[in-house]
């Protein structure tokens, strides 16, 4: 079965600074996908960004790109110019020819 | 585009009682999940239904847990007798595809339930 673990249970950062949350994950498939999930509080999870495992290039939204290192199963998030709004909570998933796997999440405090 | 809507968005009952929760997913997706989400931990599934036929059900508790979709649309997640253990919110999503990493899936805002 796949796992996903999210190490860091809390992040901080400062207003126009760049944070990066961590994500490792197990699979034995060659062939998936891997998503972040930014859930604010009391409000629906919506996508950041994803990214195929067999694209080499790391995927980018705006100021959200992921490091993604498939031999090492790590694919860690960069927030860059953070903003009030980015504080929530933050979801690593996996996807492989089932439905997804959710890490425990990340929650991202943003300081003024 | 509507997103995906549940109701109630928060409800307090006592255990043993029942509950249900309702969802209606985008129009046209074809695919619904039912997740459970504990505090503190990520969501997890609880079933998957493609139209109005179930996909993925090995993870729910079918001794007190039952959903439906009737019509391929809407559907309703029923919790009876309730425990205190099923506190949770639990989210609904929907997606165009059936499975892949290419099938994103779109949430709802969640029920909150509170097992007293």
């Amino acid at each position: 079965a796949q796992t996903v673990t999210q190490s860091q249970p809390e992040m901080s950062v400062q207003e126009a600074e760049t944070v990066t949350l961590s994500c490792t994950y197990d699979t034995s498939e060659s062939d998936y996908y891997l998503f972040w999930y930014k859930q604010p509080p009391s409000r629906q999870m919506i996508l950041v960004i994803r990214q195929e495992a067999y694209k080499q290039q790391n995927a980018t939204e705006n100021r959200f790109s992921v490091n993604f290192q498939k031999a090492a199963k790590s694919f860690s998030l960069k927030i860059s110019d953070s903003q009030l709004g980015d504080a929530a909570m933050y979801f690593c998933a996996y996807s492989g020819y089932s439905t997804l796997t959710f890490g425990k999440g990340t929650m991202l405090l943003v300081s003024p | 585009e509507a997103g995906v809507a549940q109701s109630p968005r928060y409800k307090i009952i006592e255990k043993r009682q029942s509950v249900a929760f309702w969802c209606n997913p985008i129009s046209g997706h074809a695919t619904l999940y039912w997740y459970q989400q504990i505090l503190g931990q990520g969501p997890k599934l609880l079933i998957q239904f493609q139209n109005n036929g179930v996909v993925d059900d090995s993870q729910l508790p079918k001794d007190r847990f039952s959903a439906e979709r009737l019509k391929g649309v809407d559907s309703t997640l029923k919790i009876q007798p309730a425990k205190l253990e099923d506190s949770a919110v639990y989210l609904c999503a929907s997606s165009l595809l059936t499975s892949g990493g290419q099938n994103i899936q779109y949430f709802g805002a969640g029920t909150r339930l509170s097992v007293l």
